[in-house]
């Protein structure tokens, strides 16, 4: 099976932009969906397929994908946005779920 | 508004079956082509894919888990459900249930509702 690679922790300024990056071989092939999860919730979808946002989600969150690399970009982040964030794809063999370690975002 | 909810004992002892319930609230379990999950979180940590079904009876589970899990569903109780055997203190973690998210006319690999978690301790 194939794994997805996040960094473990990212900080970005009050109203700056950040990136979150997550890494796997499995991305060339499928899309990942990003999830964010506050601490005692349960996770919440951001971001899925290309550039999809569910309904209430922030036209701040967006997605990209380049090789074996997908993003999750918040524009102009707020103090609300500081929380864990994983990524989730279909592993190489088609059949498996994955997700990425994390990554905790601090908002200064 | 579809709503789910898991439920099951809070303690487990080693070496038992794990057994929770995800009870499905303004929707049904037997309706649309979803695929319903189980994802874990344990303390402090990542979050782990376990498996999924389809009504259809149309499972995978996670191979990291060595069979040790089984997913079944119980339409007359708008239930999914799922089964750990042999746990030990690594099972240890807040049990999430998840449905796929459909939209569209189209079905995506993302899951849009999540239950709120219950949390499962093994320990004798």
């Amino acid at each position: 099976s194939s794994e997805l690679t996040q960094d473990p922790a990212v900080s970005v300024a009050l109203g700056q932009t950040v990136r979150i990056t997550c890494q796997g071989d499995s991305l060339r092939r499928y899309y990942a969906s990003w999830y964010q999860q506050k601490p005692g919730q349960a996770p919440v979808l951001v971001i899925f397929h290309k550039n999809n946002r569910p309904s209430g989600i922030p036209d701040r969150f967006s997605g990209s994908r380049s090789g074996n690399t997908a993003s999750l970009t918040i524009t102009g982040a707020q103090a609300e946005d500081e929380a864990d964030y994983y990524c989730k794809s279909r592993d190489t063999n088609d059949n498996d779920l994955i997700f990425g370690g994390g990554t905790k975002l601090t908002v200064l | 508004q579809v709503q789910l909810q898991e439920s099951g004992p809070g303690l487990v002892k080693p070496s038992e079956t794990l057994s929770l319930t995800c009870t499905v609230s303004g929707g049904s379990v037997s309706s649309g082509s979803y695929y319903w999950s189980w994802i874990r979180q344990p303390p402090g940590k990542g979050l782990e894919w376990l498996g999924y079904m389809y009504y259809s009876g149309s499972t995978n589970y996670n191979p990291s888990l060595n069979s040790r899990v089984t997913m079944s569903e119980d339409t007359s109780k708008n239930q999914f459900s799922l089964k750990l055997s042999s746990v030990t203190a690594a099972d240890t973690a807040v049990y999430y249930c998840a449905r796929q998210y459909c939209g569209g006319g189209k079905c995506y690999d993302a899951f849009d509702i999540w239950g709120q978690g219950t949390m499962v301790t093994v320990s004798s």
